[in-house]
């Protein structure tokens, strides 16, 4: 069993639908992260949870919110998304938020396609 | 701020042969961690290996061991005797020591590593 469970694994959607992405871990960790990975760009860090307190907003559009109702569960709702939003969305969590050594585990990620 | 720099976008290797793929970055400070994460094609992200920039010993996972050079923060990964299996994106990781936001992972582009049976 995975430590990090995002769904839906793939997500098509238009520009004025609303949809949310689900990230589950098991791990016991204290920090969740949602990541955006587009092709030859590194990896974009968009928001972190901190035992379900948000402690990272970076300069992300409006139209992505995210919700932590616990340490377990993280959420990422989308509405009136554009074309360039269409990438894989990855989910992460570690033991603590930003503490050296600790390695983050990541999700399978969801495929986002806007249409 | 600091950056993380791969500056091979695709690399190939024969089975069982060695490959090197290469990581730079820049920093201001002396005490951070080092990663290397494997992404398969539409599978999850996994750590590969992990330095500790104060220690001085290469770290080693199996096949896997890196070449860490702090003086010239330069951080490469080499996969000995490689396998199909090895295929993947590889992307080359900083975190600083100090907690909060600046403990955040800093990413490269990353390195598409194809394997040749």
């Amino acid at each position: 069993e995975t430590g990090v469970t995002q769904t839906p694994r793939h997500l098509v959607m238009g520009m004025t639908n609303k949809k949310s992405l689900k990230c589950e871990q098991h791990l016991g960790h204290n920090a969740m992260y949602w990541y955006k990975q587009s092709a030859k760009k590194p990896l974009e860090l968009m928001f972190v949870y901190s035992l379900e307190e948000r402690v990272e907003n970076n300069s992300v559009p409006s139209r992505f919110s995210p919700e932590c109702p616990n340490s377990s569960h993280l959420f990422l709702h989308l509405h009136t998304l554009q074309p360039e939003d269409s990438a894989l969305y990855l989910c992460a969590s570690s033991q603590d938020w930003g503490a050296g050594g600790q390695p983050q585990h990541f999700g399978d990620g969801t495929r986002l396609s806007i249409l | 701020a600091q950056t993380v720099t791969q500056s091979q976008p695709e690399m190939s290797v024969q089975e069982a042969e060695t490959v090197t793929l290469s990581c730079t970055y820049d920093t201001s400070e002396s005490d951070y961690y080092l990663f290397w994460y494997k992404q398969p094609p539409s599978r999850q992200m996994i750590l590969v290996i992990r330095q500790e920039a104060y220690k001085q010993q290469n770290a080693t996972e199996n096949r896997f061991s890196v070449n860490f050079q702090k003086a010239a923060k330069s951080f490469s990964l080499k996969i000995s005797d490689s396998q199909l299996g090895d295929a993947a994106m590889y992307f080359c990781a900083y975190r600083s020591s100090y907690g909060g936001s600046q403990g955040n992972l800093i990413f490269g582009k990353g390195t598409k590593l194809s394997v040749k049976p």
